[in-house]
């Protein structure tokens, strides 16, 4: 059974660091992974999509890759800002769903001024 | 265009009543989901519909019922609610389209307390 695991649960740094969030799978059979971001209160939108085929995705100052040998993807932020204060979850689609997806319990994201 | 909506956003229940969460979207997408989502957990899927006429349950979905009679909405009910589904519940579809990765977007959440 597919099983996703993101560590830290919580992370706080200082304004304009680069830093690094982590995402675990598995079972390398997937079909793709996304990274979200969820503000409270809010739902959830889709930042990166890195389909099984690629190892990595870029929009604007965020990089997501992907190694399916070894299970992991990592979301890196470069020159945090308050505003990406939010919880990142990441989530794959295993090769066998019928677009479902399995996600991680995400890590809450705090960047300090 | 409004995305997914849902309604209500927050709703208080007693134990054994029932209500129904709606779900509508306007971009003509035939997969559509429920989750809820709990302290310290993933999302968790409870049911989901590929089309008009089509639904199948997920990984959580013993005390709901869905239906999906147009493409549009995609109600979910709470038969008997108990304690165990005070959570927070999200509906989604998902954009099957070319050149768009299978792109999923979310309602904002129906806040769902049982007492």
């Amino acid at each position: 059974k597919q099983e996703v695991t993101q560590i830290p649960a919580a992370l706080s740094v200082p304004e304009g660091e680069n830093l690094v969030l982590n995402c675990s799978f598995t079972d390398s059979a997937i079909y793709n992974l996304q990274w979200f971001r969820q503000d409270p209160g809010k739902g959830l939108t889709s930042l990166l999509l890195i389909q099984s085929s690629q190892r990595e995705q870029t929009s604007g100052r965020l990089n997501a890759s992907l190694d399916k040998s070894s299970g992991r993807s990592t979301l890196y932020i470069a020159a945090s800002q308050p505003g990406d204060s939010a919880t990142y979850l990441c989530a794959v689609r295993p090769r066998d769903s019928n677009y479902q997806l399995i996600w991680g319990a995400g890590t809450k994201l705090i960047i300090k001024p | 265009n409004a995305g997914v909506t849902q309604t209500p956003k927050f709703q208080v229940l007693k134990t054994g009543q029932s209500m129904t969460l709606q779900c509508a979207q306007d971009m003509n997408h035939e997969y559509m989901s429920w989750y809820r989502q709990d302290p310290g957990m993933g999302l968790r899927l409870i049911h989901y519909s590929v089309g008009a006429g089509i639904t199948d349950q997920g990984e959580v979905p013993n005390g709901y019922n869905v239906s999906r009679s147009t493409t549009e909405d995609f109600p979910l009910r709470l038969l008997s609610a108990a304690p165990s589904q005070t959570s927070v519940y999200f509906c989604a579809s998902i954009d099957e389209g070319t050149g768009v990765g299978n792109t999923i977007y979310f309602g904002e959440g129906s806040w769902l307390t049982v007492v």
